[in-house]
């Protein structure tokens, strides 16, 4: 079982739809969470963490539920711009592994088509 | 405030031949992390530095690569004798403290082909 699992799409939505990802983790220890966006050949860029009490930023919504080792992002009003890899992103810092790594899922396409 | 700088931002490097990829963290950050995306693949952490310490290089490859953050200048990766399998984004991210808790930041990379 893979340490970090995402649906790889690709997602095409229209602009202005709702659309939500999903990832799931291996190591209950997990600590922290967070979502990536890349771009085609650029760096990864923090799109935002994610907390055990779920946040939002705009238009974007993480949610984390430890129990079941699974979080969500939900993206509505999708805009052009969206269209991007999201990256399911987790630091372990468990069983000797330092807090300097983190674990990045495979990634989801999303293309948001006018 | 400049965020992670990286240099070469392409390097094209023969069989045999080393390449040797800088990264310069954010200003006020002492934490440095490589990590590797090799075509069509996932991003893969290598090494963690601080200044002048290696705390985790359970990701580096055991032969040929080896990485430093010295007191002064930027942190390097160095790859020696090259081979085609090394083609692939090497980027470096960096964060403020050493805590599982803090955001990495990344860099814009560093192509590297090796023909």
């Amino acid at each position: 079982r893979k340490e970090v699992e995402q649906d790889p799409g690709p997602f095409n939505v229209p602009e202005g739809a709702t659309v939500a990802f999903n990832c799931t983790y291996s190591n209950s220890a997990s600590q922290s969470f967070f979502w990536y966006r890349q771009d085609c050949r650029k760096e990864p860029k923090l799109l935002m963490s994610v907390y055990s009490s779920g946040n939002e930023d705009g238009r974007f919504t993480a949610q984390l539920n430890r129990a079941s080792q699974y979080i969500s992002l939900l993206i509505r009003d999708s805009k052009l711009s969206d269209s991007a890899t999201y990256l399911c992103v987790v630091n372990m810092a468990a069983g000797g592994t330092s807090y300097g790594k983190l674990t990045f899922g495979q990634g989801t396409i999303l293309t948001v088509h006018p | 405030n400049a965020g992670v700088m990286q240099n070469p931002r392409h390097l094209v490097r023969r069989r045999g031949q080393e390449a040797r990829l800088r990264c310069s963290p954010m200003k006020g950050h002492s934490h440095v992390y490589w990590y590797r995306q090799l075509p069509e693949e996932g991003l893969k952490f290598m090494v963690y530095l601080q200044k002048e310490n290696i705390i985790d290089e359970s990701g580096m490859p055991k032969e040929r690569f080896s990485a430093e953050f010295p007191k002064e200048g930027p942190s390097i990766l160095r790859i020696q004798q090259v081979v085609r399998g090394d083609s692939a984004a090497y980027f470096c991210a960096s964060s403020p403290m050493g805590s599982s808790y803090n955001e990495q930041f990344f860099g814009p990379g560093t192509r590297l082909t090796v023909l």
